[in-house]
């Protein structure tokens, strides 16, 4: 089983022009969510969706935007990428929002230049 | 404010037991989670303790203390694999994971 999947695995990126990474997972899970991850500092939350055609901002959400048109896709976008967007990226699912185990994608590395 | 607090880095021997401390402060308290993420992979799930007590899984067990807002994983027999950096998660009253900065564990031969 495939599980989560994402991509691209890596980018780099010139500051100014925008990106969509791409999240798919095959659990038929309700909430899926998007986290960053940043030397010595633990994962902080982006956006959220605790069902299809829901969002919620996280701790983070400030230059990204997210959809979330059907159950197995979770797109985030990159408006206008700065330098200080420069992380991995990594995608998660849980089969409900309240209280379940998340399961995450390989992630993706992303450089802004 | 929300914090998780745990080791930056512990050391250990192959064959030995090593216990990764955890103390957090949060607002509300819906489950603890511990997963391990080995160097340029994604974390991957090893427990989850939302009672106070002890809940072991193999080699590895997990502590809850909910007055004292404090847990640990404990791992024995230590193997070359679990190279790797521990993450503490405490889910809060709105269901969002907070996460600590991880440990990372080196275990040398």
């Amino acid at each position: 089983t495939a599980g989560i999947t994402q991509a691209p695995t890596s980018q780099i990126l010139a500051a100014g022009r925008s990106m969509t990474l791409r999240c798919t997972q095959d659990m038929r899970h309700n909430a899926m969510y998007w986290y960053r991850q940043d030397l010595g500092l633990g994962l902080r939350l982006i956006h959220y969706s605790n069902t299809a055609g829901t969002t919620g901002k996280g701790e983070v959400p400030d230059g990204y935007s997210v959809s979330r048109a059907n159950t197995d896709d979770f797109p985030l976008t990159l408006a206008s990428a700065v330098p200080s967007q420069t992380s991995v990226y990594f995608c998660a699912s849980s089969r409900s929002a309240d209280g379940e185990t998340q399961y995450f994608g390989p992630g993706t590395r992303l450089l802004v230049l | 404010g929300q914090n998780i607090d745990q080791p930056t880095e512990m050391t250990a021997t192959e064959g030995a037991i090593v216990q990764i401390n955890c103390t957090y402060q949060t607002s509300g308290f819906n489950g603890l989670f511990w997963y391990q993420q080995h160097a340029g992979e994604a974390p991957t799930f090893l427990s989850y303790n939302v009672l106070d007590g002890l809940e072991e899984k193999g080699r590895f067990s997990s502590f809850l203390s909910r007055s004292k807002g404090y847990s640990y994983l404990l791992l024995k027999e230590l193997q070359m694999k679990d190279s790797a950096s521990y993450l503490c998660a405490v889910m809060d009253s709105n269901y969002q994971l907070i996460w600590g900065a991880g440990t990372k564990l080196i275990i040398k031969p």
